[in-house]
């Protein structure tokens, strides 16, 4: 089982709809999470960063941590046609330099 | 992507040929990470550096060898390219504000715009 499991699409909505890009990880030791956007020939770029369980919020987007599941989510209300990139989840442990384990993305295409 | 600056954006070599990838950061921060991104496979480490003087090998550092010429320069460096080298190469730094030795704990990175290379 890989360490990180992402679902790499693509998942196409129409613009306005709420969206959810999930991944679930096996390694319980993971306590930093991440999302990142990446558009096409960009580097990724960080939206959202969370530590252990919980929810955070900043405008449109959500993310969400279960560690008791080992899965993690991020939500995108009202999306938009700038949302379509490639959605990255990445994670790290507790201790060391960050030397983050990605998932290899999920391509969102929202059309208008 | 300001902050990290990589250079060349293209690249196509023959398979064989040596070439030095460039990074150069402006955000003082002790340590840079190389990255390589390929299809399906996402990002994988291939070196990194936590200061200036040292590296550490990642997850795929085979074929690869890296110089930390300076705190604001980390390079990467193909001997001898080979087809299953092409692929687009990120170089990355902390995104939280850099300077003291602990400040790199546990940030998320900021990368900037990659490589791109194709050796035939």
């Amino acid at each position: 089982q890989k360490e990180v499991e992402q679902d790499p699409g693509p998942l196409s909505v129409p613009e306005g709809a709420i969206v959810s890009l999930n991944c679930t990880y096996s390694n319980s030791a993971f306590q930093y999470f991440m999302w990142y956007r990446q558009y096409s020939r960009k580097g990724p770029e960080l939206l959202m960063y969370t530590y252990s369980s919980g929810n955070k919020e900043d405008g449109r987007f959500t993310a969400q941590v279960d560690k008791s599941s080992k899965y993690i989510s991020l939500f995108i209300r009202d999306s938009q046609p700038s949302d379509s990139a490639t959605y990255l989840c990445a994670m790290s442990r507790n201790s060391g330099y960050s030397t983050l384990t990605f998932g290899k993305g999920t391509m969102l295409l929202v059309s208008p | 992507n300001a902050g990290v600056t990589q250079t060349p954006k293209f690249q196509v070599l023959k398979t064989g040929q040596s070439m030095t990838l460039q990074c150069a950061q402006d955000m003082n921060h002790n340590s840079m990470y190389w990255y390589r991104q390929d299809p399906g496979m996402g990002l994988r480490l291939i070196y990194y550096s936590a200061s200036e003087g040292t590296t550490d090998k990642g997850e795929v550092p085979n074929g690869y060898n890296v110089s930390r010429l300076n705190k604001r320069e980390f390079s990467l460096r193909l001997e001898s390219a080979a087809p299953s080298q092409t692929s687009v190469y990120f170089c990355a730094t902390p995104k939280t504000k850099g300077g003291g030795p602990d400040s790199s704990y546990n940030s998320p990175l900021h990368f900037g715009n990659g490589t791109r290379l194709t050796v035939t």
